[in-house]
């Protein structure tokens, strides 16, 4: 089964409301990272966070990872109608060659 | 400096027949995986190319296959398909590892 799984499936804001989505997975990482894909295109790197830290900032994104929950979450402040896409949360399961890739968070913000 | 292409952009095939899809990693880049994106089972890993070898594999059968040139390009093969191959095919690169990988905009493929 797959390593990521985000929380919730969907989401639909207002544009200026913040969006936040979570990511659990099963084994020890050494990092996790996050993606953004618009309309079934490729994937955006967004950030990626390694498992010693326990937050990253990066724009309006905030990340966190608390390892011993297995557990990740991703904030977007500030939304606008741009963000509207699906995010993915990525880990390596300490392999450190493949990713294992949740099934995605759908974000809608509505202007 | 260009990004990860993808040829082609789409395909249509009839099951039993075989398709190659290509991937250009961006200047550099050593590394190459393979995703297919399916709706009910999301991203999953196909396999992964550095300096010509496989470094891991997904789950997938042997139906399945890749290879890398010497420039790092990269092709998979997928033979004798199957209507559930219907999938949009993401190939990535990355310097060395899997860091921060660079998505290509996809090969939809789509099996009649």
């Amino acid at each position: 089964s797959q390593q990521g799984e985000e929380d919730p499936q969907a989401l639909s804001i207002q544009e200026g409301e913040n969006a936040t989505m979570n990511c659990s997975y099963k084994t020890s990482i050494n990092n996790l990272q996050w993606y953004r894909q618009n309309s079934g295109r490729g994937l955006v790197h967004l950030i990626l966070i390694r498992s010693n830290e326990r937050e990253k900032h990066s724009g309006r994104l905030r990340v966190t990872l608390d390892t011993s929950k297995k557990s990740s979450s991703l904030l977007i402040t500030a939304s606008r109608a741009a963000d509207t896409a699906s995010y993915f949360c990525a880990t390596d399961a300490n392999t450190g060659n493949q990713f294992y890739f949740g099934t995605g968070t759908s974000l809608t913000v509505i202007p | 400096k260009a990004g990860v292409t993808q040829t082609p952009r789409y395909l249509i095939k009839t099951r039993g027949q075989q398709v190659t899809l290509s991937c250009s990693p961006i200047s550099g880049h050593r590394s190459v995986s393979w995703y297919q994106q399916t709706p009910g089972q999301g991203l999953q890993f196909l396999f992964e190319y550095f300096s010509e070898t496989q470094r891991n594999k997904g789950n997938f059968p042997g139906r399945f296959s890749g290879r890398q040139f010497s420039n790092s390009r990269s092709e998979m093969n997928v033979s004798t398909l199957e209507l559930g191959d219907s999938a949009l095919y993401l190939c990535a690169s990355s310097l060395v590892s899997v860091d921060e990988q660079f998505f290509g905009p996809g090969t939809r493929l789509t099996v009649l």
